[in-house]
């Protein structure tokens, strides 16, 4: 069985300020991991997903997030936030075969302000 | 290529009612999965459909059922309508061929369900 914990239900950042969205999960296989994005009264849209390889994933709209597999956590990175990015942020993971069978945490609320 | 399209995009329906949800995926993709989202649980897999065939599923009650045509489009139902039922359903489409998450989902807007 999977869970994900998305440690912070509600982000405020100011503009330009930097941010990080966490995210510990565990799993009994391994797993692959994923950010999405949800703006409002939209569906999801992936941000980015590590599947192998660097533990540093890159993203769109600037994003990039960092696997630790001793820590079991994926947090999400951005350097600089625009009030664009006021969003609901989502980690999931997937297992490796057999499918999707996605999982996803509670959500975390990025809030950009000026 | 066009995006994936729900169908419709609001319903209400009344307890004891039964809804079917619809779920065009993009030109060419065979996996398709459906996602209940509510603010209380979040967002939960409800069943994952493969060339017609259910592959996954989730921890719901068998009041919520699918299927999956040829042209891979693919229908959620739900019987039986309970007040928690309220909720957004997403459906996710992928080309993915066997097993596994390299492949990527691509969801849907949602149907909005509100059962009084």
């Amino acid at each position: 069985a999977q869970s994900v914990t998305q440690l912070d239900s509600q982000v405020p950042v100011f503009e330009e300020a930097p941010v990080e969205l966490r995210c510990n999960y565990s799993s009994s296989v391994s797993v692959y991991l994923f950010w999405y994005v949800q703006y409002p009264n939209q569906g999801l849209q992936l941000l980015l997903k590590y599947l192998s390889g660097s533990t540093l994933v890159k993203g769109i709209n600037g994003f990039e997030a960092e696997f630790n597999k001793s820590q079991t956590s994926f947090h999400l990175r951005k350097p600089s936030v625009h009030i664009s990015d006021t969003a609901e942020y989502f980690c999931a993971v997937s297992p490796l075969t057999g499918g999707f069978k996605t999982i996803f945490g509670a959500g975390t609320r990025l809030f950009v302000k000026a | 290529k066009a995006g994936v399209t729900q169908t419709p995009r609001y319903l209400i329906k009344t307890r004891g009612q039964q809804v079917t949800l619809s779920c065009s995926p993009i030109s060419g993709h065979r996996s398709v999965s459906w996602y209940q989202q509510t603010p209380g649980q979040g967002l939960q897999f409800l069943f994952e459909y493969f060339s017609e065939t259910q592959r996954n599923k989730g921890n719901f009650p068998g009041r919520f059922s699918g299927r999956q045509f040829s042209n891979s489009r693919s229908e959620m139902n739900v019987s039986t309508l309970e007040l928690g039922d309220s909720a957004l359903y997403l459906c996710a489409s992928s080309s993915l061929q066997a097993g596994g998450g390299t492949d990527t989902q691509y969801f849907g807007p949602g149907t909005r369900l509100t059962v009084l």
